[in-house]
């Protein structure tokens, strides 16, 4: 039969809106924790990262908050972009864990024009 | 600048033939990974090394899968013989420090008959 595959969450936004898209993180020894973009047909690419020391960072249009009390992770896109659309991961590495970073599943981002 | 560089991009194959992929991490960097991306199981690290040497291999699914780093420049996974549930895309990932940025290159399309 059909193999069933993974049920991306998927947020659709407005061109011009706020995206914020969330991430729950498994390992309360985790100590870093990574945005990737991943665009049809390529691989992963770095967005922004931040270490377990600080609960909120920002970059160019993006900003990562980190809440440690209940293993939570967000990405928040301000005044979102077609180019934009593809689909985002989050990453965490154990502490101790080497270089050893575990992804989520992913959550699709979409943007209408 | 060069990124990592895959290759094949993609390869068709009969099951129970050899398949090598094949990688060159960005120069400099000093930590490589494999990694493989399914719709039913997401992003999965199978394998990385550290100054070429396999450093967690326990993401390998099975005797069929090998790796390795002869030289800092290049790594090779092989699957021997491959099986039709080996189809997925493998990334090949690159960093210069212990739990930083990963670096991937576009990714290695298997499909295997």
């Amino acid at each position: 039969g059909e193999s069933v595959g993974l049920h991306l969450p998927t947020l659709s936004v407005q061109e011009g809106d706020n995206s914020i898209i969330n991430c729950a993180y498994s390992n309360s020894a985790s100590d870093y924790f990574i945005w990737y973009k991943q665009e049809s047909g390529k691989g992963p690419q770095f967005i922004i990262d931040i270490r377990s020391n600080m609960d909120k960072r920002q970059g160019q249009r993006v900003t990562v908050l980190l809440n440690k009390t209940v293993k939570h992770l967000s990405l928040q896109i301000a005044a979102t972009q077609p180019g934009d659309s593809a689909v985002y991961f989050c990453a965490e590495n154990m502490r101790g864990g080497g270089n050893k970073l575990t992804f989520g599943t992913g959550t699709q981002l979409k943007v209408e024009l | 600048d060069a990124g990592v560089i895959q290759s094949p991009r993609h390869e068709v194959t009969e099951m129970g033939q050899e398949v090598t992929l094949r990688c060159k991490p960005i120069s400099g960097h000093n930590s490589l990974f494999w990694y493989r991306q399914t719709m039913m199981r997401g992003l999965e690290l199978l394998i990385y090394f550290n100054n070429n040497v396999p450093i967690d291999d326990s993401g390998m699914p099975e005797d069929r899968f090998s790796a390795k780093m002869p030289n800092a420049s290049f790594s090779t996974l092989k699957i021997q013989p491959s099986e039709p549930r080996d189809s997925a895309v493998y990334f090949c990932a690159s960093s210069f420090q212990i739990a930083g940025e990963l670096f991937f290159g576009e990714g290695s399309r298997l499909t295997v008959l």
